[in-house]
């Protein structure tokens, strides 16, 4: 069965950090890109980062203007893992992170086709 | 980047037929044929309804359909069901290279059946 499943969250000081990860299962997880979707309390989903699949180098990353230069996605593909390393954390950056398969390689199809449950990150202090 | 603007909410009894709008500019909605529809329930993990516009994941029901005219993007739930009550996030591929963000999220539409 595909899986995808979010750990990491927590309660965290403003200007603290954390490390999220995302476990997947029942796919090809290196041939995928993927991304992290968030959302704060009481507002919809917002595109937080994402990183290109099938990478033999350099891995492509994009990331939100809200969280560019504070925020590192990565993966491991041998461990079939998906990460986002967030520092210098702010009170607006209190969410549900989701992590998300998108449907082809390079983050061009417009399109998410698995989710996981999230993972809770509360900013405060 | 600015998210594509949907109604806040959008109601219907059952058996009906609902349309969300999703309206974007011509640098995601207009430009790309690459809009998709989620349906998320709270609690839950969102779901992919409706990709490249107009096209159906494996499970989906035909009952969820997409359009897209200029910047505006549809999605039409009809013979409602009181299971469609969730909230709706349209999504858009903005290129890269010339916006902030690779996709752009919808406002969200909260979906009641009466």
């Amino acid at each position: 069965e595909v899986h995808l499943l979010e750990s990491g969250g927590g309660l965290v000081q403003p200007g603290g950090s954390l490390r999220l990860s995302c476990a997947a299962s029942g796919f090809t997880f290196y041939h995928n890109a993927m991304a992290w979707v968030r959302q704060g309390p009481g507002k919809g989903l917002e595109w937080v980062s994402a990183i290109a699949g099938g990478g033999d180098g350099e891995t492509t990353t994009y990331y939100a203007d809200s969280v560019k230069g504070r925020f590192t996605i990565s993966r491991d593909n041998s461990k079939n893992t998906l990460y986002l390393h967030a520092h210098s954390l702010r009170a607006d950056d209190t969410a549900i992170y989701y992590c998300a398969k998108d449907r082809g390689r390079l983050l061009d199809t417009g399109a998410l086709d698995l989710w996981g449950q999230g993972t809770m990150v509360s900013v405060s202090s | 980047q600015s998210a594509l603007t949907q109604p806040a909410s959008v109601s219907g009894s059952p058996g009906q037929s609902i349309t969300i709008s999703c309206t974007g500019t011509s640098s995601d909605v207009g430009r790309y044929d690459l809009v998709s529809w989620y349906q998320h329930h709270p609690g839950k993990a969102p779901k992919l309804m409706i990709y490249e516009v107009s096209k159906w994941p494996s499970g989906v029901s035909n009952r969820f359909s997409g359009s897209k005219s200029g910047n505006t993007a549809s999605l039409t739930i009809s013979s409602l069901q009181a299971e469609d009550e969730a909230d709706y996030y349209c999504c858009s591929y903005a290129d890269a290279r010339s916006s902030s963000s690779s996709y752009v999220f919808g406002t969200g539409t909260k979906v009641t059946v009466l």
